[in-house]
Formats: structure tokens, sequence, C-alpha cells
């Protein structure tokens, strides 16, 4: 299994751009979520999904979309990119209903820079 | 809301001396609690959940402590060593179901 894989690793772009993060997990695991990462602010969430067809806004949804058309894809849309979107992205998934550990698989991060 | 706070200062101990990680949560009773592990330019990996009705949970040199009283989880690394040098999150679910974390302690382990 790869696990939960992002792309790209690495992003620049100017004010206004859009773009979308792709995070995709061969687990088969229900739950997917996106967490942004600044330097002393910790993950924060961004948004999550409970299934395919499910989402739901998580801390700072803000300037951010998501849709979950499939069980394995969660892809992460910035409409209109701001220098305060420059951050650290990760993707997680887990499976609730297989053990109780309710671990959650990250993915490796995408490092985006807004200027 | 919910709040998780963590000792934002690094914590720097010496090769065989215990490690302890302080997490505080605020205004909501978690049913269980995790900690992860984060190397530089890495994802989070998973290390142990522990629940309300347990004081405590142990796997290897890790041991992990939940007071609900103090609403309060400690996390101990014995035996140090500097391979565990990384930062250290907690986490809980929120009342409406969602995943926060703290916002990590550095941990450097120094031969």
């Amino acid at each position: 299994n790869a696990g939960v894989t992002q792309t790209p690793k690495f992003q620049v772009l100017k004010t206004g751009q859009s773009m979308t993060l792709q995070c995709a997990q061969d687990m088969n695991h229900e739950y997917m979520s996106w967490y942004r990462q600044d330097p002393g602010m910790g993950l924060r969430l961004i948004h999550y999904s409970v299934g395919a067809g499910i989402t739901d806004q998580g801390e700072v949804p803000n300037g951010y979309n998501v849709s979950r058309s499939t069980t394995e894809d969660f892809p992460l849309r910035l409409l209109s990119a701001a220098p305060s979107q420059t951050s650290v992205y990760f993707c997680a998934s887990s499976s609730p209903r297989r053990g109780q550990s309710y671990e959650q698989y990250f993915g490796p991060g995408t490092r985006l820079t807004v200027t | 809301s919910q709040k998780i706070e963590q000792n934002s200062e690094a914590l720097n101990i010496q090769e065989g001396k215990t490690a302890t990680l302080t997490c505080n949560y605020t205004n909501y009773s978690p049913a269980y609690l995790q900690w992860y592990r984060q190397d530089p330019g890495r994802g989070p990996v998973f290390l142990l959940l522990i629940r309300e009705n347990e004081k405590e949970k142990r796997k290897e040199r890790l041991k992990v402590t939940f007071d609900t009283t103090l609403k309060q989880s400690l996390f101990h690394i014995t035996a140090s060593q500097p391979a565990d040098s990384a930062t250290y999150l907690c986490a809980l679910f929120n009342q409406g179901g969602k995943l926060i974390f703290g916002q990590g302690t550095e941990l450097s382990v120094k031969p």
C-alpha cells in the first residue's frame, strides 16, 4: 500500500491564482481530512469528509473548497490564493470502523508559498 | 470552544533521562486523547491513544497518563535516546466530532 499520497510536494503561487492540492489513499478509509500547519500554530483542521459525497468544515475553512466524489480522493481547492495561505498542508485518513485507536494516517505534506 | 495547550518551549534533556511532555485541554472532556510524533519535513505519525477510563497506557518506552479531573495528559519517554528527538503532538476529538491538535512540543535529546 502507498498509504496517503499528496501532490505536489512544493508549489509557489501568485496572489489570486487558483490551484488544487491532490490527496489520495489506498486503504479504503472512510474518513479524510485536510490540515494546515503554521509555525507556533500546530495543525488546524480545514475540511473533512466522513465518506464519499459528504464533506464538512473544520476550524479554518475560508478560502478553501473540497469535494469527495470517491473514497480514495479528497482534493483541496484554493479558489484565489492569498499570502495568508502560505503554509504546509497535510492530508490524513482513517477508518473509525477498523480497530479502536482512530489512528490518523498522514501524507507527506505539500509546502505552499503564495507571493 | 475546545482548546488544547502544549508547552511551546522546546524540551532539552540528556540521553537516558525521562522526558515528560504535557497536554492540557479546556471546555470539554474528550472520550480519548491521542499522541503523535512528527519529524521535520514529514507528516505526523500516530503513537498512542488513551481513553477516559484508562489512567495510564504503556507502549515500550512510552507511557501516557490521562487525568480527566485536571484535564491533562502527560506523555513520558523513559531511557530517552537521540533518535527520540522530534515534535510531539496531542490530539482529541472535540464536541463537534472534529479532531483537533495542540501546537506540539519539540523534544531534543542530547547524547
